[in-house]
Order: structure tokens, then C-alpha cells, then sequence
């Protein structure tokens, strides 16, 4: 039952902006959207999270619509290390749920 | 270094055979999850502890069980293996019971190859 629909595969030109979407159109009002990414076959990393504000942190800008339908992660500018698959995942505030993780995009940044 | 520190990195074992793979959370987290990435099922949640106790339950199968210590580190069991088993198996931590506020930290995986 996925939350989450993201596009499978994109490519980014080095130093440009990264920009992944992630269409939620089913969130509920106390889901919060979360981003991780795995560099290959390393553990996820936490990137971002946020409900219904935009959030920024040295990583990574998290831009979500007014009507919390999608959101956009945003990596200002990208590196080669940015190379990795990005997961977008939609968790409740309450409860004990734990991160459930769809397929993903897998970003390439290329030289 | 995450501070999730997972042993061993690699395992290769015959099937049938049970091994056991460790994770020692970061410094002062109370929750410890499994997952196991296979090429065909991505990352799937197998079990949660926090603090010692059993907290949430996945896709964990009847042959494989976990635990968590006083110390905090937790084991992952596999027993029976079969060839399908062989797959990266993530440990990772939390301050919280659910992680929420400051997300989950993963350790660098076992790698378990099953011939």
C-alpha cells in the first residue's frame, strides 16, 4: 500500500540544482513527510523532514504544496556525492510506526 | 561514522546454518531497528526494541529473532538459512521510541551471502 509515488530515475548536471518530487496525495493531516537517502549499498541517512512548512538544513531545502498533496526535495547544488537513491516517506506523528521505505528515485549527478 | 557500529561487515554461510549479526546503537539511544535490503524487496522493516523491550513488529520471519541487552546492543538471530536469505541487513538507532523528531541513524550493514 504506497504512501509515496516518485519518479524512478533522474539526472542532475554537477553544481546545478537537484530538484525531486514526491507526490503524497493521500497524507493525512498528522503525517509528516520524511527524506532519506542511501549512497550505494551504504545505510540511509536522514536528510529532512517536515508537515506542512517549508524546511531548510545544510543538506537540503524540503519544499511541501499548500495542499500537502506533494513535495519537492531540493539539493541547491549538486555533487557527484549527491549520487544515490532518494526516499520519500510519509509517517504519522503518533503512534509507533516505523519508516516504512517505498523504491525510491535514484538521482545521478553527472560530471 | 554514523556511530551505529554493526558486526561482522560480511558473512558467508552455508544453508541451514544460523548466524548472528550485532549492532551497538549510538551513544545514549534507547531504539534499535532491523531492516534487510534485498535486490528484490528494497528495505523492508523487520523488528524494533526499545530500551529491552519489543516496540514493533514487520515482516520478520519465524526463523529469525532478535533481542536487545541491558547494554543496549542488539543481536539479530538467523536460523535455517536459505538462499534466499542472503541479503544487506541495516541496524539503526534512535534517541526516542519513534524516532520522530531527529529521524533514524543507520550503521553500514551486514552483507550475509547464504551459498
Amino acid at each position: 500500500d504506497a504512501k509515496t509515488t516518485q519518479p524512478p530515475s533522474m539526472d542532475c548536471a554537477e553544481g546545478r540544482a537537484a530538484n525531486l518530487p514526491c507526490n503524497h496525495s493521500t497524507i493525512s493531516g498528522n503525517e509528516y513527510v520524511y527524506w532519506y537517502r542511501q549512497i550505494h549499498s551504504q545505510g540511509p541517512q536522514y536528510i529532512i523532514h517536515g508537515l506542512k512548512n517549508n524546511e531548510t538544513n545544510e543538506m537540503a531545502s524540503l519544499i511541501i504544496t499548500e495542499d500537502r498533496k506533494s513535495s519537492t526535495l531540493i539539493l541547491p547544488h549538486a555533487t557527484l556525492r549527491d549520487t544515490a537513491v532518494y526516499y520519500c516517506i510519509v509517517r504519522p506523528s503518533s503512534g509507533n510506526t516505523p519508516l516504512v521505505f517505498g523504491k525510491g528515485t535514484r538521482l545521478s549527478v553527472i560530471a | 561514522d554514523s556511530g551505529v557500529t554493526q558486526t561482522p561487515k560480511h558473512l558467508i554461510t552455508a544453508t541451514g546454518q544460523r548466524v548472528t549479526l550485532r549492532c551497538s546503537p549510538r551513544s545514549g539511544d534507547l531504539s534499535v531497528y532491523w531492516y534487510q535490503q534485498s535486490l528484490d524487496q528494497g528495505l523492508q522493516f523487520l523488528i524494533q526494541y526499545y530500551n529491552g523491550e519489543e516496540r514493533a513488529k514487520g515482516n520478520i520471519l519465524e526463523r529469525f529473532s532478535a533481542q536487545q541487552f541491558p547494554d543496549l546492543h542488539s543481536e539479530l538471530n538467523l536460523s535455517s538459512l536459505e538462499l534466499g536469505d542472503s541479503a544487506l541487513y541495516f541496524c539503526a538507532s534512535s534517541l526516542t521510541s519513534t524516532g520522530f523528531y531527529y529521524g533514524y541513524t543507520f550503521g553500514s550493514g551486514t552483507r550475509l551471502t547464504v551459498v
